[in-house]
């Protein structure tokens, strides 16, 4: 079963849009990251969120994680077509083995 | 810039072939990982490496096999290719340090078995 839920799925705006994107887990996360994937390659290491209301801002994109450590945001303001791509949320699992898990991914399209 | 590599980029292989995936890493890390990730976009753990002589299965099961002999060295190896392992590999590695440390990832390995 997932883990992480992302939503939404897809996403298209139109440039310069403001676009939110969410990402829950039923238990209480250790630590929540963003990454981003341009289609077909790699991973890019966004941000990581350690602590209960925390906030981090990178550029134009903001990641939020909520209190209780279940739920956290990727906001983008003023998007641009280069911000399209696959956004990942990704959380140590909370067992022993802190293995890497990922939610389904939300794929953005701006459009110029 | 991640220190992580992948090779190779691309690989159309036929059915049956015996195949290595090649990930290596400079940056000393314990933690090394194996995704599967198919063009829906969601990336399925197949194998995990806490560090050398040690390697799990993840959470998606997978006919492929892992070692880790050297830190830096973690290959894939599929012994009979089929059209069914017809995915994107994608390589990471991560600090084993601590829980509260960020994956970082390879390119990837378009892999095609016609």
């Amino acid at each position: 079963s997932q883990e992480l839920e992302q939503s939404p799925q897809s996403l298209i705006v139109q440039e310069g849009k403001n676009l939110t994107i969410n990402c829950t887990s039923s238990k209480t996360l250790y630590g929540l990251y963003w990454y981003k994937q341009k289609y077909g390659e790699g991973l890019i290491f966004l941000m990581m969120l350690q602590k209960g209301g925390e906030e981090k801002s990178h550029e134009k994109i903001t990641a939020k994680l909520d209190e209780k450590k279940q739920q956290s945001s990727l906001h983008i303001t003023a998007s641009q077509p280069s911000h399209a791509g696959i956004y990942l949320c990704g959380a140590a699992r909370m067992d022993s083995s802190y293995k890497l898990i990922f939610g389904s991914g939300t794929r953005l399209l701006v459009r110029p | 810039e991640a220190d992580i590599y992948q090779t190779p980029r691309y690989l159309v292989i036929g059915t049956g072939k015996k195949i290595t995936l090649e990930c290596s890493q400079t940056m000393g890390h314990d933690k090394m990982y194996w995704y599967q990730q198919d063009p829906g976009m969601e990336l399925h753990l197949i194998h995990y490496s806490y560090g050398v002589n040690s390697t799990e299965k993840g959470d998606l099961s997978s006919e492929s096999t892992v070692s880790r002999i050297r830190t830096e060295h973690f290959p894939l190896t599929l012994e009979s290719a089929r059209p069914s392992h017809t995915s994107q590999y994608l390589c990471a590695s991560s600090d084993g340090g601590g829980v509260h440390t960020e994956a970082f990832f390879g390119q990837g390995t378009r892999l095609t078995v016609v």
